[in-house]
């Protein structure tokens, strides 16, 4: 059972770069989500799907873009990456069409942008 | 939007004893609260949750009481083992997001 699938595990881009995280799942869940995870914060949402073709913002996605043209697959793409994002990032997905039921979370991107 | 606020934000117990960690939340239309264990270099992974129309929940040497009243929820663990060494999280859910607090990093000294 892989479940939630990130790649890559770590990056390092500069200033300005542009990068996609990739997220998939295997258990045909219809909500999934990023999000990033910073000392002391928590992990705070990005933006979220509760299904192909459907994306939403969460409470921080400046800087970002998302978009699920399968059930599986959920990128996150940074446009022009910034000190700022450096983070670790999490995907998660959870059945039904919300976070109201077990979340699975992937491993985690950790992105370091210098 | 939802805030939810976690305590302790570290937390030491001899091994054998309890740990109890507590939240906050500040919207009363929330209905889900979930506890999240994060160990090292992996990602968060459920260990108990908490729907708004019961009390309280036990599993094994976990617990987790919710008073709507008070919009508080908290975790209990008993009996602590080294393994239980980690992050802990709460979150809340509203309309489907979940918003989660800070974590506690708990410790357990053998």
């Amino acid at each position: 059972n892989a479940g939630v699938t990130q790649t890559p595990k770590f990056q390092v881009l500069k200033t300005g770069q542009s990068m996609t995280l990739q997220c998939a799942q295997d258990m045909n869940h219809e909500y999934m989500s990023w999000y990033r995870q910073d000392p002391g914060m928590g992990l705070r949402l990005i933006h979220y799907s509760v299904g192909a073709g459907i994306t939403d913002q969460g409470e921080v996605p400046n800087g970002y873009n998302v978009s699920r043209s399968t059930t599986e697959d959920f990128p996150l793409r940074l446009l022009s990456a910034a000190p700022s994002q450096t983070s670790v990032y999490f995907c998660a997905s959870s059945s039904g069409g919300s976070m109201n039921t077990e979340a699975f979370f992937g491993q985690g991107t950790r992105l370091t942008v210098v | 939007g939802e805030n939810v606020e976690q305590h302790p934000s570290t937390l030491s117990v001899q091994e054998g004893d309890s740990a109890v960690i507590k939240c906050t939340y500040s919207d009363s239309a929330s209905n889900y609260f979930p506890w999240y264990k994060q160990e090292l270099g992996k990602g968060p992974q459920l260990i108990i949750d908490i729907r708004s129309n019961v009390g309280e929940k036990k599993d094994q040497r976990i617990a987790v009481t919710l008073n709507k009243t008070a919009k508080h929820f908290s975790l209990h663990i008993t009996e602590t083992q080294p393994e239980d060494s980690a992050v802990y999280f709460c979150a809340a859910s509203i309309r489907g997001k979940l918003t989660f607090g800070t974590g506690t990093r708990l410790t357990i000294i053998p």
